[in-house]
């Protein structure tokens, strides 16, 4: 079956970096996305990896293995409005997308 | 910029009863979907929708029918309401399926079959 592997819940502190992870196994990859998601609102998109490596985006930047079937999200400069949940999605080899149960991201001050 | 607008925010729905979920979206995407978000689940697609007339069934179909009458409107409706369909339901779109690019979300449903 296919499957998405994240945390359930992290907390970090305000100002702090924090790596989120994810696991995953699919039928055949076709990229992986990070969505955030904050308390009762939509999830919006935050990155997509198709190839190894890391891609930088402000504070936030996501790194993906393929041959670990392997992710994470790293955010920067921690800041309250950061608390939310933070979902991994990886697109199977029918291009459809399969979901992590989110993480949720605690940010003390 | 309006994007996905989804209707109602919140509904208690008695068992047995049905309902539409509707969704509306501006932005002339091709591909629409529906999605349930339950407590400790992954978001689950109901059904999708590649192209305006054509619809398909996702992992979670059943209980669930959909209509694409044209390229804006995507509603989604429970025939017969079950306590097990409670959950939050998020209608997104992309430019295309199959595309590997990102979901515009609404804000999503929440209803409650009693």
């Amino acid at each position: 079956g296919q499957n998405i592997d994240q945390p359930t819940e992290m907390t970090a502190t305000e100002g702090a970096i924090v790596q989120i992870n994810c696991t995953y196994q699919t039928s055949g990859f076709n990229g992986l996305f990070w969505y955030q998601q904050h308390a009762g609102e939509a999830p919006t998109f935050l990155s997509y990896n198709v190839l190894d490596g890391l891609e930088e985006k402000g504070r936030f930047s996501s790194f993906l293995s393929r041959s670990k079937g392997y992710s994470y999200l790293l955010l920067k400069e921690l800041q309250m409005k950061d608390s939310a949940s933070y979902l991994c999605a990886v697109m199977d080899s029918n291009y459809q997308l399969i979901w992590g149960a989110g993480t949720k991201l605690i940010i003390k001050p | 910029t309006a994007g996905i607008t989804q209707a109602p925010t919140s509904q208690i729905l008695a068992a047995g009863r049905s309902m539409t979920l509707r969704c509306t979206q501006d932005m002339r995407h091709n591909a629409m979907y529906w999605y349930r978000q339950d407590l400790g689940l992954g978001l689950r697609l109901i059904h999708y929708s590649n192209t305006a007339g054509t619809t398909g069934k996702g992992e979670v179909p059943d209980g669930y029918s959909v209509s694409r009458a044209n390229t804006d409107d995507f509603p989604l409706t429970l025939a017969s309401a079950v306590p097990s369909q409670t959950s939050v339901y998020f209608c997104a779109s992309s430019v295309d399926r199959g595309e590997t690019g990102e979901l515009f979300f609404g804000e999503g449903s929440r209803l409650t079959v009693l």
